[in-house]
């Protein structure tokens, strides 16, 4: 199974709202990644973790906040964001947080700042 | 500049024709290769990928791509397309460098569209 599910699917938000993105994988990995996908332009990572522990942060705004609370679960959580943060937030997970270990996608949430 | 580049952004071809989708890097050390395509509105499937050894690779779906040093190419190949290979095509690398970690690099995408 290399399924990575996310939830919600779309989200609609307010620029004082604050919500959060959640991504679930039951493969035993152990890395798990965020990245952001404007329309028709493609992905750039935002963010790694490392058995539960931040590694990468790609510069990301402070507005955007990541969370690992178990090595099945990343949240994303949001806050203040600005309608030029609507895109395709996708999450993946790997193995190991290696060099050139697979990334397993899931399918995204698509988020609207409105 | 390190980069991914897929020269085409929008491929047509008819279905049952053959399929070659190209993707070149520049990195001085030969990273790790990948191929993930996109339906619409959805997430990346992993079709292939490249670490060492046979450069010609394998991946799902009948696609293959083959890796070629001198070129620093790794083209995605097909010999009969299916209108529901109709995607968008992502060539992606993680840089062979070492104390670098597990960053995808994208190249920009080919968008394929499939006629009957």
């Amino acid at each position: 199974d290399t399924e990575v599910t996310q939830t919600p699917k779309h989200l609609v938000m307010g620029m004082t709202n604050k919500k959060s993105l959640k991504c679930e994988q039951h493969m035993g990995h152990r890395a798990m990644y965020w990245y952001k996908q404007k329309a028709k332009k493609p992905p750039e990572l935002m963010f790694v973790y490392s058995y539960e522990k931040l590694s990468i942060n790609e510069s990301v705004p402070s507005r955007f906040s990541p969370e690992c609370p178990n090595s099945s679960l990343l949240n994303l959580h949001l806050h203040a964001l600005q309608p030029e943060d609507s895109a395709l937030y996708l999450c993946a997970s790997s193995q190991d947080a290696r060099r050139g270990d697979t990334q397993y996608f899931g399918p995204g949430t698509r988020l609207t700042v409105l | 500049a390190q980069s991914v580049t897929q020269p085409d952004i929008h491929i047509t071809v008819s279905e049952g024709a053959s399929l070659e989708l190209r993707c070149n890097y520049s990195y001085g050390a030969t990273p790790y290769l990948f191929w993930y395509v996109q339906s619409p509105g959805q997430g990346l499937q992993l079709l292939l990928k490249y670490f060492s050894g046979d450069t010609l690779v394998q991946g799902i779906k009948g696609f293959e791509a083959e890796f070629k040093r001198s070129q620093s190419s790794f083209n995605l190949r097909k010999p009969s397309v299916h209108w529901s290979d109709a995607a968008e095509y992502f060539c992606a690398v993680v840089p062979g460098v070492s104390g670098g970690y597990n960053k995808l690099i994208f190249g920009a995408g080919t968008r394929l569209a499939v006629h009957p």
